[in-house]
């Protein structure tokens, strides 16, 4: 199974920050990587796809880039909505694998 | 507008069968996509269990070691999970969700949450 290293786990931010979260791949995975952000109680929500595509309706401070085994989710200027857990997941291969997931709290 | 909603019972006993079914609205399964299942246990991350096509064919998690089964209803326009042999372990909030193309799971219903007490 492909595993999938998010960091850092745990994130302490203030409105207005650029955030960075990192996830790497222990093998090559092209560009099929995806991140959800998911807020308590609902359900993961899609925010980029084949490593750098915003979905649709997904405001553009959110951003996706890298490919093969480092990729990277940046949030340029944190709003108070963005306070959440983040998830990484690859779906280069069967098993689909998520990270661990990285929450990201008001400083 | 794709909805999903999973539905099933809340609490099942130990070495029963979970069963929960998704139902789709806003798309016809028929037409085209995977649809998968994704559990999420108490204070924990996400895991993935499975996907089906609406031809039948499926992929699951090795993990499960066989426990589970997700089948298609292409005429209730639904899916459905089954997974046997549950321990405490299984207790878990379940998603449904569809896998776009490129792949990323777009659409996901509001999960269920599912206990295995006895």
């Amino acid at each position: 199974d492909i595993q999938l290293t998010q960091s850092p786990s745990f994130l302490s931010a203030s409105v207005g920050d650029r955030v960075t979260i990192t996830c790497r791949a222990s093998q090559g995975i092209s560009s099929y990587l995806a991140w959800y952000q998911q807020k308590p109680g609902k359900a993961p929500k899609l925010l980029i796809y084949a490593a750098s595509t915003l979905q649709s309706g997904v405001p553009s401070r959110f951003s996706g880039s890298g490919s093969g085994t480092e990729f990277t989710l940046t949030i340029s200027s944190l709003q108070p909505e963005d306070f959440a857990t983040y998830y990484c997941q690859q779906l280069n291969s069967y098993p689909f694998t998520f990270g661990g997931g990285t929450k990201v709290e008001i400083k | 507008q794709v909805q999903l909603q999973e539905s099933g019972p809340g609490l099942v006993k130990p070495s029963e069968t979970l069963s929960l079914t998704c139902g789709v609205s806003g798309y016809s399964i028929n037409s085209d996509y995977f649809w998968g299942w994704i559990r999420q246990p108490p204070g924990k991350g996400l895991e993935w269990l499975g996907n089906i096509y609406h031809s039948g064919s499926t992929y699951y998690n090795p993990s499960l070691k066989s426990r589970v089964t997700i089948s298609v209803d292409t005429s209730k326009n639904q899916f459905s999970l089954k997974l046997t042999s549950v321990t405490a372990a299984d207790t878990a909030v379940y998603y449904c969700a569809r896998l776009s193309r490129p792949a990323a799971f777009d659409y996901w219903g509001q999960g269920t949450p599912v206990t295995v007490s006895s």
